[in-house]
């Protein structure tokens, strides 16, 4: 498969940790976030959402948090396994009236066995 | 369950000749969004389409054009090609209205030499 990511910021975790992975977005406007997991050689994967009046959503294994005032956002992996290994991207959704979402810098999650 | 398919997976052409990449979005999906992601770059936003109108339009070079067909398949056009238009280029799918979740597919790695 092609390697996604040759330059990106790399987090290394052990196994069985839990990981934090971070992310600035650009526009106050946005009202509408997602998390994406790209593992090399494949499209992203859509992870968990959440929207501007919230500022946590819990999924399974993952939590997603929102802070609109320094427009911030984190994705927390609990207890990181080998299979989490891959590029994650946040994006955000601007526009109001559709879906054109923009990608922030992707971050490589690296899980050591 | 159905995916979003792309072909090809992987194409090489030369400087200044044509490429079509073609994007079949998942069933009863009737927006289909174009993406380019450059080696370690975040996905880019090209343009989308729903029911075979342009609804959005990105950072897309006048040198491409494309295209919803009656059947919701789509098609990127892409001529005079350059070495910077190597890239994975994504097609997501979804279902129309704001805020729904957008379906990658495996992308198309294109290569100009």
């Amino acid at each position: 498969g092609e390697s996604v990511g040759l330059h990106l910021p790399t987090l290394s975790v052990q196994e069985g940790d839990n990981s934090i992975i971070n992310c600035a977005y650009s526009n106050s406007a946005s009202d509408y976030f997602i998390w994406y997991k790209q593992e090399s050689g494949k499209g992203p994967q859509f992870i968990i959402d959440i929207r501007s009046n919230m500022d946590k959503r819990q999924g399974q294994r993952v939590t997603v948090l929102l802070n609109k005032t320094v427009k911030h956002l984190s994705l927390q992996i609990a207890a990181t396994q080998p299979g989490d290994s891959a590029v994650y991207f946040c994006a955000e959704n601007s526009d109001g009236a559709g879906n054109m979402l923009t990608f922030g810098g992707g971050t490589r999650l690296m899980v050591k066995p | 369950a159905a995916g979003v398919i792309q072909s090809p997976r992987h194409l090489i052409k030369e400087k200044r000749e044509t490429a079509t990449l073609k994007c079949y979005p998942i069933p009863r999906h009737d927006t289909v969004y174009w993406y380019q992601q450059g080696p370690g770059q975040d996905p880019q936003f090209l343009i989308s389409f729903y029911e075979k109108m342009q609804s959005d339009k990105g950072s897309i070079p006048d040198r491409f054009s494309a295209q919803q067909f009656s059947d919701y398949h789509s098609e990127l056009n892409m001529s005079s090609l350059e070495l910077g238009d190597s890239a994975l280029y994504f097609c997501a799918s979804s279902l129309a209205g704001v805020n729904t979740e957008a379906f990658f597919g495996q992308g198309t790695r294109l290569t100009v030499v």
